[in-house]
């Protein structure tokens, strides 16, 4: 298994561009998730998803959104890139189930907004 | 507001003695606790966990203690060794499966 992966590994777009962060799990997991770290700060729930087709709101929303049309893909847009949204974004996932608390996380996108 | 903080933004340790890593939580409703462990340009990578119903858990080198009544919990790395060197979250959740985070710690193990 490859796991969760993510790409692409860096980005720099200008403000006021878009693009789309790929997220892929091959575990056939239920939950996954989208994350984004600062310098200093701990990770932020951006969106998150319990399945094919629902996804929901996280702590940070604003400035993004997600589609969740497959079990294993989870896509996370950017449509105005503001220099706000310079971060490293991480995708996770995690089984459904007592006991499964554990998410997987993929390495990471390193985004610039200049 | 930041329900898992993490106080202690670095630690530096001997190699060989005991690095301990401490974590306080503001959401009584949280019924598990993690900690990952973070390489840079890596994603984070699970460590340990514990639930609520426990107080400590063991894993080889790595133990979590956790006091429900302190809203507190620890890590515990002995012996620490040069690759424990990292950055460690504490994360805690409930049962809808979504988890916050601490600010983590950045461990070094010096030779």
């Amino acid at each position: 298994n490859a796991g969760v992966t993510q790409t692409p590994k860096f980005r720099i777009l200008k403000i006021g561009q878009s693009m789309t962060l790929q997220c892929t799990q091959d575990m056939n997991h239920n939950y996954m998730y989208w994350y984004r770290q600062d310098p200093g700060m701990g990770l932020k729930l951006i969106y998150y998803s319990v399945g094919a087709g629902i996804t929901d709101k996280g702590e940070v929303p604003n400035g993004y959104n997600v589609s969740r049309s497959t079990t294993e893909d989870f896509p996370l847009r950017l449509e105005l890139a503001a220099p706000s949204q310079t971060s490293v974004y991480f995708c996770a996932s995690t089984p459904l189930g007592w006991g499964s608390n554990e998410q997987y996380f993929g390495p990471g996108t390193r985004l610039t907004v200049t | 507001d930041q329900q898992v903080k993490q106080n202690s933004p670095s630690l530096s340790v001997q190699e060989g003695r005991i690095s301990i890593l401490n974590c306080d939580y503001t959401n009584s409703m949280f019924d598990y606790f993690l900690w990952y462990k973070k390489y840079p340009a890596e994603g984070p990578t699970f460590l340990i966990s514990i639930s609520s119903i426990k107080d400590k858990n063991e894993d080889g080198r790595f133990t979590v203690f956790l006091n429900k009544s302190a809203k507190h919990l620890s890590l515990h790395i002995v012996p620490s060794q040069p690759g424990d060197s990292a950055v460690y979250f504490c994360a805690a959740g409930s049962n809808d499966y979504k988890l916050s985070f601490g600010a983590g710690t950045t461990v070094t193990v010096r030779a």
